[in-house]
């Protein structure tokens, strides 16, 4: 089984500073040398998850575009280059190269 | 814009039976694999199983593995999840979520929670 391991597990920030959350796997997820099958999800309050970035670096449909993936092989970050006070919740990163698909132990942001 | 909406959670006693439905809805379900994944009482999220979207192949978390069985019924455009000898320990809201770019979760349902108590 692949180990996801989030840093830091708590950030709380300052709205329109930015941030970042780092996400580290126990084996490279690069799949044939072309992709990282790394994904970022948020969970706000009371909420569903909902993807943000797909693929390492793929922003999702409706994700806004102060979110960024980047990283390859065990080493991910996800980057808000400005914090909006909607951003608060808990982030989660996840592998999909092999099953089990595995997340993080997830990242709660919360404002200052 | 594609929706699921799961159905079917409740009040059980450990070593019981439970089904789970998740209907989909504008889009074509048929092409797309589905997995269900779960959030225990304030918790992380645990991926639990998933299906191809011709029911060809179904892989499962070892902590489900021959308790829980997935299946989907293309002709109703739904998804369930049997489980059975339920433990405490699946007490959990259950998601089920679509699979794009064979790597990602892309469209959520709202969840359904389940509680095994006696």
């Amino acid at each position: 089984e692949i180990v996801m391991t989030q840093s830091p597990l708590s950030l709380p920030v300052t709205p329109g500073e930015p941030a970042s959350i780092s996400c580290r796997s126990s084996q490279s997820l690069l799949h044939n040398n072309a992709y990282n099958s790394l994904d970022w999800y948020v969970q706000r309050p009371g909420q569903s998850p909902q993807l943000l970035i797909y693929l390492g670096s793929n922003r999702a449909s409706g994700a806004p575009d102060r979110f960024s993936g980047s990283g390859s092989g065990t080493d991910f970050t996800l980057n808000i280059t400005r914090v909006e006070a909607e951003d608060v919740g808990v982030y989660y990163c996840m592998q999909a190269l092999q099953t089990p698909w595995t997340f993080g132990q997830g990242t709660k942001v919360d404002i200052k | 814009q594609a929706h699921l909406e799961e159905s079917g959670g409740g009040v059980v006693q450990p070593g019981t039976s439970l089904t789970l439905s998740c209907a989909a809805s504008r889009f074509s379900f048929s092409g797309f694999g589905m997995h269900w994944v779960r959030q225990a009482p304030g918790k992380g999220l645990e991926w639990v199983t998933l299906i191809r979207s011709d029911g060809s192949n179904k892989f499962y978390a070892d902590s489900v593995k021959g308790r829980f069985t997935i299946s989907r019924d293309n002709s109703k455009n739904t998804l369930y999840l049997q489980m059975n000898s339920l433990r405490v320990e699946d007490t959990a809201v259950y998601y089920c979520a679509r699979e794009v770019a064979g790597s990602a979760f892309d469209v959520w349902g709202q969840g359904t929670i389940v509680t095994v108590s006696s």
